[in-house]
């Protein structure tokens, strides 16, 4: 069973600081994405990465997909409120050039105090 | 472009009884997802469509659970009898098909209290 592993699990941040989320598997994933959750609400998709080694941004947020594709990691510059949520992230392997299932973390819950 | 609708938003049931889940794709997405999401967890996928078919049911309790996609739109997820574990939120998702890392679309979700 593939496992997908956040860490941590909870971080409570006050405006303004830097943070990392990691997600970590014995896995290797074709693609790996990082999705967003508010109370509530459907999962959004942030990001998709699927080259070892890559690296993306989006505005304040930065996430690198390991070299070995096993691994991905979300660096948050500057946080602010709005960026309080559950952070997801999610594997996926293809089979025959389909997308395959998404295996998701349980997530990092992050709350960003004014 | 409207997003994938769900209903009903929140649902309490004694444990034994049943419940039905509705889920609408985004118009034009021939893959749908049923996922659960129990507090303090990420989403377990349940069953995936692809049009009418089931792709991958293979984390469904098929004792209890029971879904399908009749006309390759429409879905609906049906739990008889539930019970108190099967308290937790339903997400349905729908993605373009065959597309390799393609987005999921996610619903707003169904809350299932069981008592």
């Amino acid at each position: 069973t593939q496992l997908l592993e956040q860490s941590p699990q909870f971080l409570s941040i006050q405006e303004g600081e830097n943070l990392t989320v990691y997600c970590n598997s014995s896995s290797v994933f074709s693609s790996l994405q990082w999705y967003r959750q508010e109370p509530g609400e459907g999962p959004v998709l942030l990001v998709t990465v699927v080259t070892g080694g890559e690296v993306k941004k989006l505005k304040r947020l930065t996430f690198q997909f390991g070299d070995a594709r096993k691994d991905s990691s979300l660096h948050i510059t500057a946080a602010q409120p709005g960026d309080t949520g559950l952070y997801l992230c999610a594997g996926a392997r293809n089979y025959g050039g389909s997308q395959g299932n998404l295996i998701f973390g349980k997530g990092t819950k992050l709350s960003v105090k004014p | 472009e409207a997003g994938v609708a769900q209903s009903p938003r929140y649902k309490i049931i004694e444990k034994r009884q049943s419940v039905a889940f509705w889920c609408n794709p985004i118009s034009g997405h021939a893959t749908l997802y049923w996922y659960q999401q129990i507090l303090g967890q990420g989403p377990k996928l349940l069953i995936q469509f692809q049009n009418n078919g089931v792709v991958d049911d293979s984390q469904l309790p098929k004792d209890r659970f029971s879904a399908e996609r009749l006309k390759g739109v429409d879905s609906t997820l049906k739990i008889q009898p539930a019970k108190l574990e099967d308290s937790a939120v339903y997400l349905c998702a729908s993605s373009l098909a065959y597309r390799v890392a393609g987005e999921l679309f996610f619903g707003e979700g169904s809350r299932l209290t069981v008592l």
